[in-house]
């Protein structure tokens, strides 16, 4: 068990870029959940798979992103046309079925300046 | 929409002493769960406790426990003994029962260990 992994660890971006995060469940984990977590803030919710259907988005989850879980494996989450107000850092987590915890990645830290 | 307050932006205990975190949620559903998670500075978020809405007995992990009074909706933690090791941002979270496993998190307390 290594744990779920992320990368890139930062990103940094000009506005108007496209940026794409990786997230590396724990592998029998069939649950994965991306969360956003601006400074000073808890993380927010922003979109849940179980294995590769995406059952729930948030409404924070706007037009301009969006998350794949091909073969309900790894997950990516991309940003189109980046915001400053993306800036934050993206935490990916994972669970199983059959037990409620969540276990996070160390997360994306992106920058959009 | 269930929500989660945090009321305590920062606390500061002493090495060994025992110190308290404050959290209460706001929801109508009777099936819930709570947890506490830390977040240590650089490092990932890991699960400290967690407690069923549906069980009276509050929950103990070594050093950590709970105060979970669900007619109050509140939910504090306890740390005991606390360690160097301790010092994070702690957070305090929700998931119905029934759903896919959204968690609702608070704003967060950070917590400091005076050695």
């Amino acid at each position: 068990d290594t744990g779920v992994s992320q990368d890139p660890r930062h990103k940094i971006t000009k506005r108007g870029q496209n940026v794409t995060f990786r997230c590396d469940p724990i592998s029998e984990h069939n649950r994965l959940y991306w969360y956003r977590q601006t400074l000073g803030q808890g993380p927010e919710f922003l979109t849940y798979f179980q294995n590769e259907a995406q059952l729930e988005k948030s409404r924070l989850l706007s037009d301009r992103f969006s998350a794949e879980r091909p073969k309900g494996s790894f997950s990516t989450l991309e940003i189109q046309r980046t915001e400053q107000g993306d800036s934050a850092m993206y935490l990916c987590a994972s669970s199983s079925d059959y037990y409620y915890e969540q276990y996070f990645g160390p997360g994306t830290r992106l920058t959009v300046t | 929409a269930q929500t989660v307050t945090q009321s305590q932006p920062e606390m500061s205990v002493q090495e060994a002493e025992t110190v308290t975190l404050s959290c209460t949620y706001d929801t109508s559903e009777s099936d819930y769960y709570l947890f506490w998670y830390k977040q240590p500075p650089s490092r990932q978020m890991i699960l400290v406790i967690r407690q069923e809405a549906y069980k009276q007995q509050n929950a103990t992990e070594n050093r950590f426990s709970v105060n979970f009074q669900k007619a109050a909706k509140s939910f504090s933690l306890k740390i005991s003994d606390s360690q160097l090791g301790d010092a994070a941002m702690y957070f305090c979270a929700y998931e119905n029962g029934g759903s896919q496993g959204n968690l609702i998190f608070g704003k967060g307390t950070k917590l400091s260990v005076k050695p």
